[in-house]
């Protein structure tokens, strides 16, 4: 069983129609991040939620961390062709720097 | 800047041969970091480097596997008896000190035939 369970793990929407992603674990984290990678690639970071509760907006992109901090959701507003790629929520582990991720979940805009 | 280099982009060996990855972190970058996403999947942990010496390499699969650090800046990944099951993206990263952003290179991909 992953760690990190990241859903759907793949999405095909038309341009200007929304989305949401989710990434869902049993363990509490002191933090979460959201990356995206795109083909030939390294992932880029998105964002970092702290607070359980927390949300935290980054243009049409908005992220959510779970009362629980247990789980996070990414939601895109509007998609456009520009926002395909691979989504991927990772957390730190508590004694390390090494980033755990989860499976990832590739989202595909049509123009 | 320059970002997180990697070289080469593509290595293609038989297997049961060696093969050396190389990564440019970025310049001043203390801590290094090396995974590797299997197709469809996210990237797993393999090592991390803090100055010179390897801080965790808890994530290296068995002892074929091995990376060094000499003067710490470049790296080097190296993988011994390449089986085909080693195929996969070889992601670098590098940030300033613990606990900071990590900065990815673009991947060497290695396909063992």
């Amino acid at each position: 069983t992953q760690l990190l369970e990241q859903s759907p793990q793949f999405l095909s929407i038309q341009e200007g129609e929304n989305l949401t992603v989710y990434c869902n674990s049993s363990s509490v984290f002191s933090s979460l991040q959201w990356y995206r990678q795109e083909p030939g690639e390294g992932p880029v970071l998105l964002v970092t939620v702290v607070t359980g509760g927390e949300v935290k907006k980054l243009k049409r992109l908005t992220f959510q961390f779970g009362d629980a901090r247990k789980d996070s959701s990414l939601h895109i507003t509007a998609a456009q062709p520009g926002d395909t790629g691979l989504y991927l929520c990772a957390v730190r582990k508590a004694a390390g720097n090494k980033l755990t991720f989860g499976g990832g979940t590739r989202v595909l805009v049509k123009p | 800047g320059a970002g997180v280099s990697q070289t080469p982009s593509n290595k293609v060996t038989e297997k049961g041969k060696y093969v050396e990855l190389r990564c440019d972190p970025i310049s001043g970058h203390t801590a290094l970091y090396w995974y590797r996403q299997s197709l469809g999947q996210g990237p797993e942990f393999l090592i991390y480097f803090q100055g010179t010496g390897a801080a965790d390499d808890s994530g290296l699969p068995n002892d074929r596997f091995f990376a060094v650090r000499p003067e710490g800046s470049v790296s080097t990944l190296k993988i011994q008896r390449t089986e085909r099951g080693d195929s996969a993206v070889y992601l670098c990263a590098s940030s300033q000190g613990h606990f900071n952003e990590q900065f990815f290179g673009p991947g060497t991909r290695l396909t063992v035939l």
